[in-house]
């Protein structure tokens, strides 16, 4: 089974622009959740998304946008970008949502750079 | 609120030692899930081992096992016979089944782990 995976893996931007990332998760897995990683804040939640529908968010502001596909595949959005978003954003997919014992995989991550 | 911990932020082993990495935790959800994953210098985050909180026994994954000790809320994670390629940062990670976490996994700091020849 293919794991997940992300595109681009590189991306560089200036600031205000916005940019999108995309994710497509192990083949059977509905569960779509996103992370950023930065050296100051650590790994921190963005959302998740389940059946097309955002099920939880974290603490981000509404610059950061996301959406699932009905093919499971997700996308985030983040737009009038800020120095501070350079950072590595992680997807991961697990099959179900809400069940303690479900392990989510992670794809290589997406490093964004803002200048 | 969920919380996880780990005090160490690097650490040191000789190869084909054994090694231990802390994690404590806080939650008031009796049902959860911990995790570990290991995120090599690449950047992709690898599942290591899995614990929930009502299993009876200390999960083991090959050379991975897991020292869960409920009542202190601590779930370390032991490495034996370190090898090379295990040097990398090391995240404990906790997923409640309250209906709104939903899929929200939250994830220590982290500990740098650096396997001595």
């Amino acid at each position: 089974k293919a794991g997940v995976t992300q595109t681009p893996r590189y991306l560089i931007k200036t600031r205000g622009q916005q940019v999108t990332l995309s994710c497509s998760p192990i083949s059977g897995h509905r569960s779509v959740s996103w992370y950023q990683q930065t050296p100051g804040q650590g790994l921190q939640f963005l959302f998740e998304y389940f059946s097309e529908t955002q099920r939880n968010k974290g603490n981000f502001p509404g610059r950061f946008s996301g959406r699932q596909f009905s093919n499971s595949r997700s996308e985030m959005n983040v737009s009038t970008l800020e120095l501070g978003d350079s950072a590595l954003y992680l997807c991961a997919s697990s099959q179900t949502s809400g069940r303690a014992g479900e392990t989510q995989y992670f794809g290589p991550g997406t490093r964004l750079l803002v200048l | 609120a969920q919380k996880i911990t780990q005090t160490q932020p690097g650490m040191f082993v000789q190869e084909k030692e054994a090694v231990t990495l802390d994690c404590t935790y806080d939650t008031s959800d009796p049902s959860y899930g911990l995790f570990w994953y290991k995120q090599p210098s690449s950047g992709e985050m690898i599942f290591l081992i899995y614990q929930g909180s009502y299993d009876q026994q200390n999960a083991t994954e090959g050379r991975y096992s897991l020292n869960f000790q409920k009542a202190r809320k601590s779930a370390n994670l032991v490495i034996s016979a370190s090898q090379l390629g295990d040097s990398a940062m090391y995240f404990c990670a906790m997923r409640e089944t309250a209906k709104t976490s939903y899929d929200k996994v939250i994830f220590g700091p982290g500990t740098s782990l650096s396997v001595i020849p």
